[in-house]
């Protein structure tokens, strides 16, 4: 069965580390997104990818980067961890033209 | 733009209550809605959803009207179980957001035996 798999489930961090979180789906989607859940504010979108070389900002890009060299996967960087950026994070996953998205199981990333 | 605004949490209903979560939206063209459900330690699946004025989506008992009139998409289910004590997402995409999605903050729903 397809599926999208994070990686890893749970990270404790010190501030000031590079830390990436991996995102691989076996969906054939060229839509890729990456959202962090925090209390009070829902899902917020940190970056997009609309296929193999495209990436885009979201609405909370300052300090995350990503890059898409492949369809299958789009990890996510946080180039210098900060206390702020402890979250829960969500990779997810469209098929171009669909309107149906396919969520992961979630990042839990704690900074300290 | 591009917005979602259900109702505050928490939601604290007895087994075989009634549910009503509200969700309003605005939006630019016409975009398709959703319900998304989060059970604990999960990601979001996906609920129902509908993709026009008028439609009806439904999944699991639970229901949502898309009604253009009111941009409103309120999620409704005639007697909830322990099982759907989970955080539920209102959502919405296509229209004019290409291929982007736009939550609410979500509404925690727990149900008490």
């Amino acid at each position: 069965d397809a599926e999208i798999t994070q990686s890893p489930r749970h990270k404790i961090t010190e501030t000031g580390r590079q830390v990436t979180l991996a995102c691989h789906q076996t969906w054939n989607h060229n839509n890729m997104f990456w959202y962090r859940q925090d209390l009070g504010h829902g899902l917020r979108l940190i970056h997009y990818s609309y296929g193999v070389h495209d990436t885009n900002k979201g609405e909370v890009s300052d300090g995350y980067s990503v890059s898409r060299s492949n369809t299958e996967d789009l990890p996510l960087t946080l180039e210098s961890a900060a206390s702020s950026q402890t979250s829960v994070y969500f990779c997810a996953s469209s098929s171009a033209g669909a309107n149906v998205l396919t969520f992961g199981a979630g990042s839990r990333l704690t900074v300290l | 733009g591009n917005s979602v605004t259900q109702m505050e949490g928490p939601v604290t209903l007895s087994e075989e209550a009634f549910l009503t979560i509200n969700c309003t939206y605005t939006a630019t063209g016409y975009p398709s809605l959703f319900w998304y459900v989060q059970y604990p330690g999960e990601g979001l699946q996906l609920l129902l959803k509908a993709t026009k004025a008028d439609d009806k989506g439904s999944n699991k008992g639970f229901e949502a009207t898309y009604r253009k009139e009111t941009t409103s998409f309120h999620l409704e289910k005639g007697s909830v179980q322990v099982s759907d004590s989970a955080v539920y997402f209102c959502a919405l995409s296509g229209g004019n957001t290409g291929n982007q999605f736009y939550f609410g903050t979500g509404t925690s729903l727990t149900v008490i035996p």
